[in-house]
């Protein structure tokens, strides 16, 4: 079946830092690739999508590049602030064009110090 | 646009009382998700319903768990006798025509 696999956390950087979060996945067809993020106390959101091979996502100084190759869809930003701290979220759906049971990663803790 | 709504946001209870979670989806959309969230098992889908029609039940956990979806505006997730390890942040989220799913705020449960 689906699978998303994503590093564990918690990962800590200072603000201003570079962030990378690994995410790959398995799937059967040609999925759309999601980062979702959660900040305390709230439900999650979407941060991000890709729904196709070699399309790029990006939203509030994050990004993410589908790549069909090395079946990933890994988070960057080049410059992480205190507000980003929350716990990232990737996942996948088998569907295009229409909401459809998401498989999700396990999540990984962000955190940003001054 | 108000966004999935769930009542209530949080709830304590008692082992063997019933509780019950609500969701008012977001107007239009025709898929909506029942989740469970904790520190052990992460996010689980619990059920998910298209056009008020469940369609995939396979995540709720035993038969103290029912959800319905009576009309497009409201749906239901019960338990039915609680039990402490039920204790856990209940998401509902919504759905239309892409692929991205809306989340609500979530029902904090505790259940003693």
């Amino acid at each position: 079946g689906d699978s998303v696999t994503q590093m564990e956390g918690p990962v800590t950087l200072s603000e201003e830092a570079c962030l990378t979060i690994n995410c790959t996945y398995t799937a059967t067809g040609y999925p759309s690739l999601f980062w979702y993020v959660q900040y305390p106390g709230e439900g999650l959101q979407l941060l991000l999508k890709a729904t196709k091979a070699d399309d790029k996502g990006s939203n509030k100084g994050f990004e993410a590049t589908y790549r069909k190759e090395t079946t990933s869809f890994h988070l960057e930003k080049g410059s992480v602030q205190v507000s980003d701290s929350a716990v990232y979220f990737c996942a996948l759906s088998e569907n295009t064009g229409t909401a459809s049971k998401l498989t999700f990663g396990t999540g990984t803790r962000l955190q940003v110090t001054l | 646009d108000a966004g999935v709504i769930q009542s209530p946001r949080h709830e304590v209870t008692e082992m063997g009382q019933e509780v019950t979670l609500r969701c008012k989806p977001i107007s239009g959309h025709d898929y909506l998700f029942w989740y469970r969230q904790t520190m052990m098992r992460g996010l689980e889908l619990l059920i998910y319903f298209n056009n008020n029609v469940p369609i995939d039940d396979s995540g709720m956990p035993e038969d103290r768990f029912s959800a319905k979806m009576p009309n497009a505006s409201f749906s239901t997730l019960k338990i039915q006798p609680s039990e402490p390890r039920d204790s856990a942040v209940y998401f509902c989220a919504s759905g239309g025509n892409q692929e991205t799913q809306y989340f609500g705020p979530g029902t904090r449960l505790l259940v003693l």
